[in-house]
């Protein structure tokens, strides 16, 4: 079956602009889970979606927004970027959630703040 | 609150030797525990998990962990590690709170293998 599927792969943006990222979960998931990966910081989590909820939310400001569609297909947005926000951002697809299921990651979509 | 403490940053060791990578847990209520392995440039994926039952859990390409409630630790082992070991290794713990399953993952180590 297909993975989990990110894009963009890559994205450059300035400081100021906002961006919409989007993670195609695998068929029949209802869990997307959201994750910010930098350097000596590990996985920060931003959020989880469940069935169009967002059930669970980091400690992220609120620039950091997101959705879940009808198909489980999910969009994070990130509004006036800051340099801060250049990472690698991982969607993670699972039935249920991650945290009594095997949860399925994207490849990633990295996003470089200059 | 929940928490997972990985030690070391950056494990170096030799092709074939043996490798052992640490991680340690605090939690006030009962926990399932797992570990993921990310190669460059790639997402993460499960090697194991621990959910009950045995103590001693094994993975995918030859890895094992071992459950200790006592030491609060769920350290992952290999007797004897490839070239193609060479990724970071991220040790997560899963709680229940709030309804359901929440986890929170450590910082990762980076496993450098030296042929």
């Amino acid at each position: 079956k297909a993975g989990v599927t990110q894009t963009p792969r890559y994205l450059i943006k300035t400081r100021g602009q906002q961006v919409t990222l989007s993670c195609s979960p695998i068929s029949g998931h209802r869990s997307v889970s959201w994750y910010q990966q930098t350097p000596g910081q590990g996985l920060q989590f931003l959020f989880e979606y469940f069935s169009e909820t967002q059930r669970n939310k980091g400690n992220f400001p609120g620039r950091f927004s997101g959705r879940q569609f009808s198909n489980s297909r999910s969009e994070m947005n990130v509004s006036t970027l800051e340099l801060g926000d250049s990472a690698l951002y991982l969607c993670a697809s699972s039935l249920k959630g991650l945290g009594n299921t095997e949860a399925f990651f994207g490849q990633g979509t990295r996003l470089t703040v200059v | 609150a929940q928490s997972v403490t990985q030690l070391d940053s950056q494990v170096p060791v030799f092709e074939e030797a043996p490798v052992e990578l640490r991680c340690n847990y605090s939690s006030s209520v009962s926990v399932y525990l797992f570990w993921y392995v990310q190669y460059p440039n790639q997402g993460l994926q499960l090697l194991l998990k621990y959910l009950s039952g045995s103590t001693l859990v094994k993975g995918i390409n030859g890895f094992e962990a071992e459950f200790n409630k006592s030491q609060t630790s769920f350290h992952l082992r290999k007797p004897s590690v490839h070239i193609s070991d060479t990724a970071e290794y991220f040790c997560a713990v899963s709680f229940y709170s709030g309804g359901y399953q929440k986890v929170t993952f450590g910082i990762g180590t980076k496993l450098q293998v030296i042929p």
